[in-house]
C-alpha cells in the first residue's frame, strides 16, 4: 500500500530564511510525488511534481523539491521564505505499479513565515 | 470561470437529512475524485471515478454515495447526515495517472 508522511504539523521560519517542509513516502516501486499548497478558504493548488528524471524539481512561486530514493523523501524547499508563503502544504504520492490508484495525501504541514 | 466548480460552497444541515454536493468540471478530464479534509487528518479519499461507468470506494466511503452523471459531473450524497460528517469536502479531477489533480474551492458542510 502507498502512504506518505509529513512529520511536522507546523514549521515556523523567519522571512528571508530558507524553508524546508518534509515528506517521506512508502510505495512498492518508483513513486509519482506531488506537492500542493492550500491558502485559507481556498482549494488546493498544485506546486510541483516528480515523475521521472532529474531528482531536483522546480515548481511554482520559487519552490523546489528533491527526490531522494535512498531516503524515500521528497522535501519541499525554498531559498528565501516570504510572509505570503504562509499556508498549509500537502505532499501526495501515487504508486504507478499499483494500477489505477488515486493520489494519497499526507496530513499537511502548516508553514508560518514570520516577518 | 473556475475549471472545477463545487456547489454549494457552504451548507448547514440537520442530522438525518439527505444532502447532495455537486461538482462539475470544464477540463475534459475522465478522472474525478471526492476528498474530505479534517484538521490534523489531511485529505482522505471518499470515492473516485475514472470514467462515466466507473465508481470506486475510497478509504472512508461509509455513509456516502456518489453519482457520475456525465464526464463533467460527479456528485456526492450523504444519505443521512451525522455530525461527524462535518468537514470540508473537495472535488478534484485529473487527466492521467502521472498528471496533477485539479481541485475545486471546496464545500464546507456543517451537520448540526
Amino acid at each position: 500500500a502507498q502512504s506518505v508522511a509529513q512529520p511536522e504539523d507546523q514549521v515556523n521560519v523567519a522571512e528571508g530564511n530558507p524553508l524546508t517542509v518534509k515528506c517521506t513516502y512508502s510505495v512498492s516501486g518508483n513513486p509519482y510525488l506531488f506537492w500542493y499548497v492550500q491558502y485559507p478558504n481556498r482549494g488546493l493548488q498544485f506546486l510541483l511534481k516528480y515523475i521521472t528524471g532529474d531528482n531536483l524539481v522546480k515548481g511554482s512561486y520559487g519552490f523546489e523539491a528533491e527526490f531522494n530514493k535512498s531516503q524515500t523523501s521528497f522535501h519541499l524547499k525554498k531559498p528565501s521564505a516570504l510572509v505570503s508563503d504562509s499556508a498549509l502544504y500537502f505532499c501526495a504520492v501515487r504508486d504507478p505499479y499499483s494500477g489505477n490508484t488515486p493520489l494519497v495525501f499526507g496530513k499537511g504541514t502548516r508553514l508560518s513565515v514570520i516577518a | 470561470d473556475a475549471d472545477v466548480t463545487q456547489t454549494p460552497r457552504n451548507r448547514i444541515t440537520k442530522t438525518g437529512k439527505r444532502i447532495m454536493l455537486e461538482c462539475s468540471q470544464t477540463k475534459g478530464h475522465d478522472r474525478m475524485y471526492w476528498y474530505r479534509q479534517d484538521p490534523g487528518l489531511g485529505l482522505r479519499l471518499i470515492y473516485y471515478s475514472f470514467d462515466v461507468k466507473d465508481i470506486n470506494k475510497g478509504e472512508i466511503s461509509d455513509g456516502y454515495s456518489v453519482s457520475r452523471q456525465a464526464q463533467a459531473k460527479f456528485s456526492l450524497s450523504l444519505e443521512s447526515a451525522i455530525p461527524n460528517q462535518t468537514a470540508l469536502y473537495f472535488c478534484a479531477t485529473s487527466d492521467t495517472g502521472n498528471t496533477e489533480a485539479f481541485f475545486g474551492q471546496g464545500t464546507r458542510l456543517t451537520v448540526v
